[in-house]
């Protein structure tokens, strides 16, 4: 089955700094890569999504990149803000499956 | 706006006892998902459904079962609950099957189990 890795546990930044977590997966057949961001007392909301068909796709301040052969994708967060901070999951999923969700990351945004 | 509710926040129960998690979405959504989140693991799926009265185990469903008697509504039972079953519980809705639907979470149950 899946399996998906998500790289660094903990980050902390300077506000106005750039922020980028890594995830890796190990299913060929997964072409389906959402990013959830989860604030404290609440659950995970979509931030963003990528099919495996596009290489690259950006909105606002986030965006971001998948690299089929290597099997990874990132999460990219230009111009950081305090309210940015949040658990970041990347997630994996093959077609008309679940999602398998790597063990998050927790951005710090620094004043 | 989709909307999906968590009967508790805060759950504390006594190991061995029967507990009762209920979900809630308002969406008519046909999947619902209940997962649990552990720190360093992430969420892990237990069960999911794609229909009323219709259950798939995930990752991680011993020691746990389902309900999904009305589309809106999906319960996860714990039958005997133990201590390494203490976690934030999460429960989530999607629309439809297929590549990329976007699921929609409730804000989570914390269980304690003493």
């Amino acid at each position: 089955g899946e399996n998906v890795e998500q790289h660094p546990s903990t980050l902390s930044v300077q506000e106005g700094d750039s922020a980028v977590i890594k995830c890796t997966y190990s299913d060929s057949a997964s072409n389906y890569f959402p990013w959830y961001k989860q604030e404290l007392g609440k659950g995970p909301q979509l931030i963003i999504d990528i099919r495996s068909n596009v290489g690259e796709k950006k909105d606002q301040r986030i965006a971001v990149t998948l690299n089929k052969t290597a099997k990874h994708f990132s999460l990219h967060i230009t111009e950081t803000q305090p309210e940015d901070s949040a658990v970041y999951f990347c997630a994996a999923s093959p077609y008309g499956q679940n999602f398998v969700f790597g063990p998050g990351t927790r951005l710090s945004v620094l004043p | 706006d989709v909307k999906v509710t968590q009967s508790s926040r805060y759950l504390v129960k006594r190991t061995g006892e029967k507990v009762f998690l209920e979900c809630v979405q308002d969406m008519d959504h046909e999947n619902m998902f209940w997962y649990r989140q552990d720190p360093g693991l992430g969420l892990r799926l237990i069960y999911f459904s794609y229909d009323v009265k219709m259950k798939e185990k995930g990752d991680i469903p011993e020691g746990y079962s389902v309900s999904r008697e009305k589309k809106e509504r999906f319960s996860l039972i714990l039958e005997s609950a133990s201590t390494n079953q203490t976690s934030m519980y999460l429960c989530a809705s999607s629309p439809q099957t297929g590549l990329g639907p976007e699921q929609y979470f409730g804000p989570g149950t914390r269980l304690t189990v003493t």
